[in-house]
């Protein structure tokens, strides 16, 4: 695998499911990123972790968790969702955070019914 | 608030001529400035960043930066069927902030 992988592609979850997104990134990178991408909108900078510690949190619901346990691996956790989280969240990784270009996974295209 | 501005499109031009996006942004600090191309169904990709006023070209694609005011654009010359995708504008201004800032994109339509 190269560069940054998320699993699952597609998830289709209920609103009272429990599910996580997992991202890997095999570039190095100290800096992990989750973002979510709705229709018409800007990218939407949810958390950033730098060398595994979480730094920047933008008032993200209590009902997304990340989890961070390696500079390599990233993890989204999803409970009691609203049909409105129905997006594409995308991971990305760069070398330092903020001012080193991103690179991104493919992303998983959520729907919550 | 730091913001983005690009014109949604769509902006339309035939194959072989100079496609040019635009961007605005309000932190006048910022710091670095990046261009990624996302195709339909997939994810942003990196096409090119600047982090010095004038021009930075690569291949096709000049990156043209101008702070004063506050302004960066993509040329893309030459334009190819394979261009047609929507282009995002991304801003780092640093300043205690580790975020990128995203304008909403530019859909780019190249016509055979």
């Amino acid at each position: 695998e190269t560069g940054v992988t998320q699993t699952p592609r597609h998830l289709v979850m209920g609103m009272t499911n429990k599910k996580s997104l997992k991202c890997e990134q095999h570039l190095g990178h100290n800096a992990m990123y989750w973002y979510k991408q709705s229709a018409k909108k800007p990218l939407e900078l949810m958390f950033v972790y730098n060398f595994k510690e979480q730094t920047e949190n933008n008032s993200v619901p209590s009902r997304f968790s990340p989890e961070c346990p390696n500079s390599s691996h990233l993890f989204l956790h999803l409970h009691t969702l609203q049909p409105e989280d129905s997006a594409l969240y995308l991971c990305a990784s760069s070398w330092n955070r903020g001012k080193d270009e991103q690179f991104f996974g493919p992303g998983t295209r959520l729907t919550v019914l | 608030q730091k913001e983005v501005e690009q014109n949604s499109g769509p902006l339309s031009v035939p194959e072989g001529a100079i496609a040019s996006l635009n961007c605005t942004y309000s932190d006048r600090g910022s710091q670095s400035f990046f261009w990624y191309r996302q195709y339909s169904g997939k994810s942003p990709e990196l096409i090119m960043f600047i982090y010095s006023n004038g021009d930075k070209e690569d291949g096709r694609f000049t990156a043209q930066l101008n702070k004063a005011s506050q302004y960066v654009s993509l040329l893309i010359r030459d334009s190819q069927p394979s261009d047609s995708a929507t282009y995002l504008c991304a801003v780092f201004s640093g300043a205690g902030s580790y975020q990128l800032t995203f304008g909403k994109g530019t859909k780019l339509s190249v016509i055979p």
